[in-house]
């Protein structure tokens, strides 16, 4: 069963540092990799989606890599602002056999991010 | 476009009570899927949609059903809500695949049973 596992839960760091996120995943048959941001009492927002050919995706100041034989990704942050401030999910999309991809995305737990001014 | 919406935003049930979560997508989107959202849990699929007329358990189905019967629309009921569903509800739409494109979420709505 494929689990995927963010750490640290909680991070806060000073602004203009560069920072990155880790997530874990168990079973290297993923079908790609996503990452979201929640503001509090809000629902998530797409950041980057990678798929499992590739290695990494840009966004901005963002840009995430995607590691498949380690079983992880990490999201980089460069010259983080206090508007940065959110939790950050990772998503991994799990390769389904016989009845193809259904789209059935797992989530980690997130990392809740600070950045203080 | 308004994108995703969800009602209501806050709902108090008692044990027992049912009571539908409503979705709905302006984007003509195809793809369709409902998560909760509990604390350490992360967010865990309960049903989704690929189409109109179309749709399949996700990893925590039981207590939920759905229906699909227009493009825009795609309701959560609860039979009979129990303790255990008390809960941030997300519904998601995407243009195609899930695992392939961008999901759009909606705000939520917050349930406790009491």
């Amino acid at each position: 069963k494929q689990e995927v596992t963010q750490i640290p839960a909680a991070l806060s760091v000073p602004e203009g540092e560069n920072l990155v996120l880790n997530c874990s995943f168990t079973d290297s048959a993923i079908y790609n990799l996503q990452w979201f941001r929640q503001d509090p009492g809000k629902g998530l927002t797409s950041l980057l989606l990678i798929q499992s050919s590739q290695r990494e995706q840009t966004s901005g100041r963002l840009n995430a890599s995607l590691d498949k034989s380690s079983g992880r990704s990490t999201l980089y942050i460069a010259a983080s602002q206090p508007g940065d401030s959110a939790t950050y999910l990772c998503a991994a999309a799990r390769l389904e056999h016989g009845s193809g991809n259904t789209g059935k995305l797992i989530f980690g737990q997130g990392t809740t991010l600070q950045v203080k001014p | 476009n308004a994108g995703v919406t969800q009602t209501p935003k806050f709902q108090v049930l008692k044990t027992g009570q049912s009571m539908t979560l409503q979705c709905a997508q302006d984007m003509n989107h195809e793809y369709m899927s409902w998560y909760r959202q509990d604390p350490g849990m992360g967010l865990r699929l309960i049903h989704y949609s690929v189409g109109a007329g179309i749709t399949d358990q996700g990893e925590v189905p039981n207590g939920y059903n759905v229906s699909r019967s227009t493009t825009e629309d795609f309701p959560l009921r609860l039979l009979s809500a129990a303790p255990s569903q008390t809960s941030v509800y997300f519904c998601a739409s995407s243009a195609g695949h899930p695992s392939t494109d961008t999901q759009y979420f909606g705000p939520g709505t917050r349930l406790t049973v009491l």
